[in-house]
């Protein structure tokens, strides 16, 4: 079985400053990890993957995610929030459980920008 | 271009009456999936399919179907809906060998 927990429902951030958004998960296998993000009135579009080809994983506009084994975490981070970050991001693990693929999603984090 | 469609973009019905929001990706996918976002719920999954006429129930099912005769088209049925399905609907295809998800823009339907 495979859960994700995203443990802020909002964070909230000023422009310029480092954004951190936490997710933990559990896995019986070796789980493929995935955020995503979501702009108001948009679809879902990922941001970036872990596939157990690299731990510190880069994606698009700046963000990275760090996949840490020992502590069950995939917390996604950017150094210096922009206003257009302002969306709400999605953490999902996928794992292979019984031959099947699938996914679980976390129940999102809204990331507020302040100017 | 690789991509999964979704139609209608938006819908307002009533109560009762039967409506279908179709899928289809191009991408040769054989898993797909349709979840409902709604607020402070993120994505709850109805339905996936495994493949062509091969499908299962997710996290939400009740009060939706679905079918799967070919494998690019994954539609979602609701026989008799009711207004606690208003909601945005989203579909997504599976592929490669690590799970990356693909999904529509999604469905805004409203059931008065």
């Amino acid at each position: 079985a495979q859960s994700v927990t995203q443990l802020d429902s909002h964070v909230s951030v000023s422009e310029g400053t480092p954004v951190l958004l936490r997710c933990n998960y559990s896995s019986s296998y070796s789980p493929s990890l995935f955020w995503y993000v979501q702009h108001p009135n948009k679809g879902l579009q990922l941001l970036l993957k872990y596939t157990s080809a690299a731990t510190l994983v880069k994606g698009i506009n700046g963000f990275e995610a760090e996949f840490k084994k020992s502590e069950t975490s995939f917390h996604l981070t950017k150094p210096s929030a922009h206003m257009s970050d302002a969306a709400e991001y999605f953490c999902v693990v996928s794992d292979r459980s019984g031959g099947s693929y699938i996914p679980t999603f976390g129940r999102g984090t809204s990331l507020i920008v302040h100017p | 271009e690789a991509q999964v469609t979704q139609n209608p973009r938006y819908l307002i019905t009533v109560t009762g009456k039967k409506l279908t929001v179709t899928c289809s990706q191009n991408m040769n996918h054989e898993y797909m999936s349709w979840y409902r976002q709604d607020p402070g719920l993120g994505l709850r999954q109805i339905y996936y399919s495994m493949n062509v006429e091969v499908t299962d129930k997710g996290d939400v099912p009740e009060g939706y179907k679905v079918s799967r005769k070919e494998k690019r088209n994954f539609p979602l049925i609701l026989e008799s809906p009711s207004p606690n399905q208003t909601s945005l609907y989203f579909c997504a295809s599976i592929g490669g060998y690590y799970n990356e998800q693909f999904f529509g823009p999604g469905t805004r339907l409203t059931v008065l």
